[in-house]
């Protein structure tokens, strides 16, 4: 069974400009969360969507927004990017929502913002 | 307020030698508790979790944790480290707050293995 597959990998990109990222989850999942790692914040939840329905949010800005389709792919989106949101986005699969279900975690696309 | 605490940024040990983790939580319930491991280059995977009952709980690479209630801990051991074992290593707590439940990442431990 194929992991859970992140594009692009790497993405560069200047401030102002907006950015979508692509997770498409492991077959038969159908909750998919996403996440942003950094040197100074580490690893902070970003959103969860299940059955195309966004369930679970973390805290951060309207600019950081997301969606889910019928298969279970989900995209994130950030608008007027700052350089600040040059990160390591990751997105985990599981089964159902809640984050006591085991979630499985791709590769990550990381982004720069200059 | 609800976290989770990673006391030791790095770590050093030699291949062959004991390690332990430490993890430290704050949350007024019984937690859910997870340990993680990012190697370099790949994304994070599941190394053990507990939600309740036994104490001492295995996992996958021969790791072990063990919950203690009366010292807020989910240190992570293994008893001889392999070379291959060098990663980063992350202890998650499960936030109920709100309607929503979310991850909480602590801040990481970095282990480094010594031939």
């Amino acid at each position: 069974k194929a992991g859970v597959t992140q594009t692009p990998r790497y993405l560069i990109k200047t401030r102002g400009q907006q950015v979508t990222l692509s997770c498409s989850p492991i077959s038969g999942h159908r909750s998919v969360s996403w996440y942003q790692q950094t040197p100074g914040q580490g690893l902070q939840f970003l959103f969860e969507y299940f059955s195309e329905t966004q369930r679970n949010k973390g805290n951060f800005p309207g600019r950081f927004s997301g969606r889910q389709f019928s298969n279970s792919r989900s995209e994130m989106n950030v608008s007027t990017l700052e350089l600040g949101d040059s990160a390591l986005y990751l997105c985990a699969s599981s089964l159902t929502s809640g984050g006591n279900n085991e979630q499985f975690f791709g590769p990550g696309t990381r982004l720069t913002v200059l | 307020a609800q976290s989770v605490t990673q006391p030791d940024i790095h770590i050093t040990v030699s291949e062959g030698a004991s390690l332990e983790l430490r993890c430290n939580y704050s949350y007024g319930a019984t937690p859910y508790l997870f340990w993680y491991v990012q190697s370099p280059g790949q994304g994070l995977q599941l190394l053990l979790k507990y939600f309740s009952g036994d104490t001492l709980v295995q996992g996958i690479k021969g790791f072990e944790a063990e919950f203690k209630r009366s010292q807020s801990s989910f240190n992570l051991r293994k008893p001889s480290v392999h070379w291959s074992d060098a990663a980063e290593y992350f202890c998650v707590f499960l936030m109920f707050s709100g309607g929503y439940n979310k991850l909480i990442f602590g801040a990481g431990t970095r282990l480094a293995v010594h031939p």
